[in-house]
């Protein structure tokens, strides 16, 4: 597609439930990025893609978090358990081999556990 | 490691005057830097970049940002700002080595009819 898209844009989950972010990057764009966008804060890297390469999980804060990538298409976000503290904007962002081009983001995810 | 340090939370600024949003950085080896503009409800959008050459880059929407390798600094500016230029701001920087963005906290700009 021309851009990076994310569903669904809003999620209200109640604590304890399992949720699962959609991103779907733009065709030919092989690295693929997740952040967390906590209210008022800058963006925290959660974990990175690039390809068929294992990924790179270092940003995931919990094992409650895990995401998964097919080839270069679609990546899913699951977060297990939710809480709280969870609550933030997930945002998608893809690139490709030319990173310093910089990144394409997607709208985001607003996630609020109740 | 690398990051970025936005020491503005906030910048008030009235329409037509120059803005300038404060950026510095830490990182080992030669900076990529670029700076990302996020409206309400929306993701980031990509302003402008320095990966080497000259120290002064032009973006998109009349913005620019300069580049100074002594001070560690890659301030944003405009030479005169719009109400539509009001948004939040981020700066990020990554190495040549890494793979991932760090981004700073961001500033909120306020540009006042």
């Amino acid at each position: 597609g021309a851009g990076v898209s994310q569903s669904p844009s809003n999620k209200v989950t109640e604590k304890g439930k399992d949720v699962e972010l959609r991103c779907d990057p733009i065709s030919g764009h092989t690295a693929l990025y997740w952040y967390r966008q906590r209210l008022g804060q800058g963006l925290e890297f959660l974990i990175y893609f690039q390809g068929n390469s294992a990924p790179d999980k270092s940003g995931l804060p919990s094992d409650r978090f895990s995401a998964e990538r097919t080839g270069e298409s679609v990546s899913t976000l699951t977060i297990q358990r939710t809480q709280q503290e969870d609550s933030a904007v997930y945002l998608c962002a893809a690139t490709d081999n030319r990173a310093n081009y910089g990144y394409t983001f997607g709208s985001g995810t607003r996630l609020t556990v109740v | 490691a690398q990051s970025v340090a936005q020491p503005e939370d906030q910048v008030n600024v009235a329409e037509g005057n120059p803005l300038t949003v404060k950026c510095t950085y830490s990182v080992s080896g030669n900076p990529y830097l670029f700076w990302y503009v996020q409206y309400p409800n929306r993701g980031l959008q990509f302003l402008l970049k320095y990966i080497t050459g000259d120290n002064l880059v032009k973006g998109s929407y009349g913005f620019e940002a300069e580049f100074n390798k002594s001070q560690t600094s890659f301030h944003l500016k405009k030479p005169s700002a719009l109400v539509s230029d009001s948004a939040l701001y981020f700066c990020a920087v990554r190495s040549g080595s890494a793979r991932q963005l760090t981004f700073g906290s961001g500033t909120q700009l306020t540009v006042l009819p």
